[in-house]
């Protein structure tokens, strides 16, 4: 079983939709939470960052984390076609490894 | 700025073939990051420098691989006797320090094909 484990999709979405990303870890040691966005043949870029558990807001994007349920999920509202791309979930822990362990990837598309 | 930049971004070579693969991290970034994504998944750890030593190389998957950091800027990372299986696009990042939840910005990878 991977350390994270992530819908691989694909998922389809009209535009204007709100659309519901999830991921599960088992490593109760994670205690920094990533969503990055991968366009085709790019590298990963950092969307969003949370510590512990919460909610971060940042424009049409909210990313959630609930430790107790192990739980990451990501949000976009009034989702956009240039929003069509890879996300990723990612984590580490505050101990001595440094290493992102990510999820397989969501591949998201939204049509106009 | 300049994000990370590495080089060739694609690179064709043959089963039992040596391949080097060069990494330009962010000019003030003390951690460097070695990844490799496969098709259809995360990218996956290989190896973290902090400086010009290798702080972790957990995720090497043999002895064919190695990396190295000489004056903990650029890093090259070398695969020899090249396989099949080693066909991914390998991604290097890099951030400020090395500290638990330090963000990394990665490069846009480098395509490695073996036939």
């Amino acid at each position: 079983q991977k350390e994270v484990e992530q819908d691989p999709g694909p998922l389809s979405v009209p535009e204007g939709a709100i659309v519901s990303l999830n991921c599960t870890y088992s490593n109760s040691a994670f205690q920094y939470f990533m969503w990055y966005r991968q366009y085709s043949r790019k590298g990963p870029e950092l969307l969003m960052y949370t510590y512990s558990s919460g909610n971060k807001e940042d424009g049409r994007f909210t990313a959630q984390v609930d430790k107790s349920s192990k739980y990451i999920s990501l949000f976009i509202r009034d989702s956009q076609p240039s929003d069509s791309a890879t996300y990723l979930c990612a984590t580490s822990s505050s101990g001595s490894a440094r290493q992102l362990t990510f999820g397989s990837g969501t591949q998201l598309t939204v049509l106009p | 700025g300049a994000g990370v930049s590495q080089t060739p971004s694609n690179k064709v070579t043959e089963k039992g073939k040596y391949v080097e693969l060069r990494c330009d991290p962010i000019s003030g970034h003390t951690a460097l990051y070695w990844y490799r994504q496969s098709l259809g998944q995360g990218p996956e750890f290989l190896i973290y420098f902090q400086g010009t030593g290798a702080a972790d190389d957990s995720g090497l998957p043999n002895d064919r691989f190695f990396a190295v950091r000489p004056e903990g800027s650029v890093s090259t990372l070398k695969i020899q006797r090249t396989e099949r299986g080693d066909s991914a696009v390998y991604l290097c990042a890099s951030s400020l320090m090395a500290s638990g939840g330090e963000t990394q910005y990665f490069g846009p990878g480098t395509r490695l094909l073996v036939l």
